[in-house]
């Protein structure tokens, strides 16, 4: 069984301009949640999304966005990046909304690198 | 709203002595707990969870925690550290009580030397 696969896994981008990250989840999982992970923050939680539909959103701007589609692959976007937006995007699916017993599984990030 | 507090933000241990990462945290209703580890360059790997039952949970690659309610703690153990087992470990905790998303620590850095 593939495991959660995040594209792409290594970006560059300037100050002010924007990024999609993309996610496809362990099939058969409907719940997908992203984090970011800097060296001194640790996992930020951004958001999760189960069957399309936001089900918990974290503390980040409204810079930060993202989405899931009917077959559960999720994107998730940086519009007006700053410096500090510079982390490992890491995607977690799971096969029930995330409100449960069950773990998540994590791919292997996209690292943004905003110079 | 729940949290989580990995006190120590490295822990050195010798090969084959055992190994102590230490977790706190903080829910509403019941705790669900879950320790991952992280490689370089990898994504989070699940090692172990705790939901209910036993207070001693029993993991991947030989390693186990304990949930202790009173001190609401979760620390993570190994009984004979391997220098493979050196990596990134995160504990988390999610609110048993509603949907919420899961918490995680800051992680502890864990260096077994040979």
């Amino acid at each position: 069984k593939a495991g959660v696969t995040q594209t792409p896994r290594y970006l560059i981008k300037t100050r002010g301009q924007q990024v999609t990250l993309s996610c496809s989840p362990i099939s058969g999982h409907r719940s997908v949640s992203w984090y970011q992970q800097t060296p001194g923050q640790g996992l930020q939680f951004l958001f999760e999304y189960f069957s399309e539909t936001q089900r918990n959103k974290g503390n980040f701007p409204g810079r930060f966005s993202g989405r899931q589609f009917s077959n559960s692959r999720s994107e998730m976007n940086v519009s007006t990046l700053e410096l500090g937006d510079s982390a490992l995007y890491l995607c977690a699916s799971s096969s029930r909304l995330a409100g449960n017993t069950g773990e998540l599984f994590f791919g292997e990030g996209s690292r943004l690198t905003v110079l | 709203a729940q949290s989580v507090a990995q006190p120590e933000d490295q822990v050195n241990v010798a090969e084959g002595n055992p190994l102590t990462v230490k977790c706190t945290y903080s829910v509403s209703g019941n705790p669900y707990l879950f320790w991952y580890v992280q490689y370089p360059n990898r994504g989070l790997q699940f090692l172990l969870k705790y939901i209910t039952g036993d207070n001693l949970v029993k993991g991947s690659y030989g390693f186990e925690a304990e949930f202790n309610k009173s001190q609401t703690s979760f620390h993570l153990k190994k009984p004979s550290a391997l220098v493979s087992d050196s990596a990134l470990y995160f504990c988390a905790v999610r609110d048993g009580a509603g949907n919420t998303p899961l918490v995680f620590g800051k992680g502890t850095r864990l260096s077994v030397i040979a």
